[in-house]
């Protein structure tokens, strides 16, 4: 029973453009989002979270928007890097733990 | 303080024998995670420490698992009798308390064959 839905596997952006990664959520007790950018052979790295009582969450290059009645959040990374190429994970923190989706491979060309 | 460390990286073991994984939390972080990784997929929580006291355990924590956190610093996983479901990447994760926080290791990849 998946909580967590990342429903497109892998996604491909020409650099300097934007990349909208999307989550969707089923539990509607969630109430605290996350995103996690994993490289290969290294473990997750925090990137931007959200809470809901917000809709929108801004760091740098990073946006997260959280659309509560739709259970739905997405990631926009503007503008794309190559160095910003990994698997990206939608997480909620739930109780004592992080519930994630299956994650999302980003490829930015150059 | 260099984060969170995980021994071994790599782990190649036949079915049937025993592994143990060691994970070395940021020294300030009360709380310890333990998550596994399959292929295609996102980790999957499998058991939690506040301090030494093991608090929360997933149903994914068969009685092959066992997780230890004896002085509420490093933390152990054992796995017995190893099987090749077991294979995957098993990866610690810290933190000082929710709402974010966590620090996660590399990771243990082991491969059961």
């Amino acid at each position: 029973d998946q909580q967590v839905k990342q429903n497109s596997p892998s996604l491909s952006v020409q650099e300097g453009r934007i990349s909208i990664l999307n989550c969707d959520y089923t539990n509607s007790m969630f109430d605290y989002f996350l995103w996690y950018k994993k490289y290969p052979a290294e473990g997750p790295t925090f990137l931007i979270s959200i809470s809901s009582i917000k809709d929108k969450n801004e760091d740098g290059r990073f946006t997260v928007f959280l659309n509560k009645s739709a259970k739905h959040l997405s990631l926009h990374i503007v503008p794309s890097q190559p160095g910003d190429s990994a698997v990206y994970f939608c997480a909620s923190e739930y109780g004592n733990k992080l519930v994630f989706g299956a994650g999302t491979i980003l490829r930015v060309k150059s | 303080d260099t984060g969170v460390s995980q021994d071994p990286r790599h782990k190649i073991t036949k079915r049937g024998q025993n592994v143990t994984f060691r994970c070395d939390p940021i020294s300030e972080h009360n709380r310890l995670y333990w998550y596994r990784q399959t292929l295609g997929q996102g980790p999957e929580f499998l058991t939690y420490f506040q301090n030494e006291a093991q608090l929360e355990k997933s149903r994914l924590l068969s009685d092959r698992f066992s997780a230890e956190r004896p002085k509420g610093s490093f933390s152990t996983l054992e796995i017995q009798r190893t099987e090749q479901g077991d294979s995957a990447m098993y990866l610690c994760a810290s933190s000082l308390s929710t709402l974010g926080g966590y620090t996660f290791g590399s990771g243990t990849r082991l491969t059961v064959v």
